[in-house]
């Protein structure tokens, strides 16, 4: 989900589970997707890209999936690890014409040990 | 591992001032991007660089800002006269290639007083 300002959705997960994080984006025309972690104080670290051709990439411990049908995309993070607490944010683009590229406001994601 | 890196961590100014906000980028990418994020806020894109010329801009990227590549390293940012609501972090990215990832710099912190 997202939300306005600074009262981010914050997803707690016990140390070791696995995380799903939600992301709608706003135009679909959109065809390039990617998800950025943002720790305090640093900027945007680039985690995982998709394009719209297609619904599913894994990476290290992560996998993206996207549903242009209901313009979603999600952050799977698999045994999640005290170093994954922080923002979480997913990034849409249109790579024809005119691009632009479009942040979301992002997820907090709190590790409990 | 090559990085991004801006210059300097944080400046402060006072309104009516100019700024020039520095960064180089990851020296075989062609793309650069400058980016702000308003404290507690979302990441907005600002303008594109590409073959010694702006590509993209929104419409945060008034008269204003400007961008150059004084030589073949360094990438700048220059506010004319700065305002208020400028306070926030900037953050310079770049890329190999559209729509492909971006690597993002730790940021400049703009306090404008």
């Amino acid at each position: 989900g997202e939300s306005v300002g600074l009262h981010l959705p914050t997803l707690s997960v016990q140390e070791g589970d696995n995380s799903i994080i939600n992301c709608a984006y706003s135009n679909s025309a959109s065809d390039y997707f990617i998800w950025y972690k943002q720790e305090s104080g640093k900027g945007p670290q680039f985690i995982i890209d998709i394009r719209s051709n297609m619904d599913k990439r894994q990476g290290q411990r992560v996998t993206v999936l996207l549903n242009k049908t209901v313009k979603h995309l999600s952050l799977q993070i698999a045994a999640t690890q005290p170093g994954d607490s922080a923002v979480y944010f997913c990034a849409e683009m249109v790579t024809s014409g005119t691009y632009k590229y479009i942040f979301g406001t992002g997820t907090r994601l709190k590790v409990l040990a | 591992e090559p990085e991004v890196t801006q210059t300097p961590s944080h400046q402060v100014t006072q309104m009516g001032q100019e700024v020039i906000l520095r960064c180089v980028p990851i020296s075989n990418h062609l793309y650069f991007y400058w980016y702000r994020q308003i404290l507690g806020q979302k990441v907005e894109f600002l303008v594109s660089f590409y073959n010694n010329e702006i590509s993209e801009k929104s419409e945060i990227f008034d008269d204003q800002f400007s961008v150059e590549r004084p030589d073949g390293s360094n990438f700048t940012l220059k506010i004319r006269s700065t305002k208020l609501e400028d306070s926030a972090m900037y953050f310079c990215a770049s890329s190999g290639g559209l729509a492909v990832a971006q690597y993002f710099g730790p940021g400049t912190r703009l306090t404008v007083l």
